[in-house]
């Protein structure tokens, strides 16, 4: 089985330029979740996805961050402005569904704001 | 809120050395527990689970036991290999739900 597809694998930005990371979760897994993995620090957990509807999105900074999941099945992550704290590793991940299927990570993008 | 404590790194041990990497939680309920193990330039992949209290997790050769009575979920092998050597993450979710609380990680070095 394919597994979860994460572009692009490095970007390197200005401070208050924009960004998008795009994720294309395993076939058929209905649950996507985006999670920022700062240098040094454990992946927290950004938007959680369950098909094209929004179910945790309560430590995503919105006011420069935003997500979508239109069709449930492709996802796109974007930063506007980016900050020099955005730097990170953004990590997709996907499951079968929001209750004890395991979580399959992509191997991320890995930002970074200058 | 739920939270994950783990045993600072970098660990660095000699090949067929006994590991342990120690792991505590605060949660309400009953948690799921987790370790994930992250090698160079790969993903994140989860290494093992347990989702009730004395389960017992396995896989690889390693080993976790869910302790409920001291809120531990400890990382042990009894002979590494080189091979073992990546980014190591416990991690938990709320009963009947997935969403992944993780500790910060230990880097684990195995040298020959």
């Amino acid at each position: 089985e394919a597994g979860v597809a994460q572009s692009p694998r490095y970007k390197i930005i200005e401070k208050r330029q924009s960004v998008a990371f795009w994720c294309n979760p395993i076939s058929g897994h209905a649950t996507l979740y985006w999670y920022q993995q700062i240098l040094g620090q454990g992946p927290k957990l950004l938007i959680q996805f369950q098909n094209n509807g929004v179910v945790d999105d309560s430590q995503l900074p919105k006011d420069r961050f935003s997500a979508e999941r239109l069709k449930g099945v492709d996802s796109t992550l974007k930063i506007q402005p980016a900050k020099l704290e955005d730097s990170a590793v953004y990590l997709c991940a996907s499951s079968f569904d929001m209750y004890n299927s395991p979580l399959h990570f992509g191997n991320g993008t890995r930002l970074t704001v200058t | 809120g739920d939270s994950v404590t783990q045993m600072e790194g970098p660990v660095t041990l000699s090949e067929e050395a006994f590991l342990t990497i120690n792991c505590t939680y605060t949660a309400t309920g009953y948690p799921s527990l987790f370790w994930y193990v992250q090698y160079p330039g790969e993903g994140l992949q989860l290494l093992l689970k347990a989702t009730k209290a004395d389960d017992k997790g396995s896989n690889k050769g390693f080993e976790a036991t869910y302790r409920k009575e001291t809120t531990s979920f400890h990382l042990e092998k009894g002979s590494v290999q080189v091979s073992d050597s990546a980014v190591y993450f416990c991690a938990l979710t709320p009963f009947g739900n997935e969403k992944l609380t993780f500790g910060t990680g230990t880097r684990l070095t195995i040298i020959p």
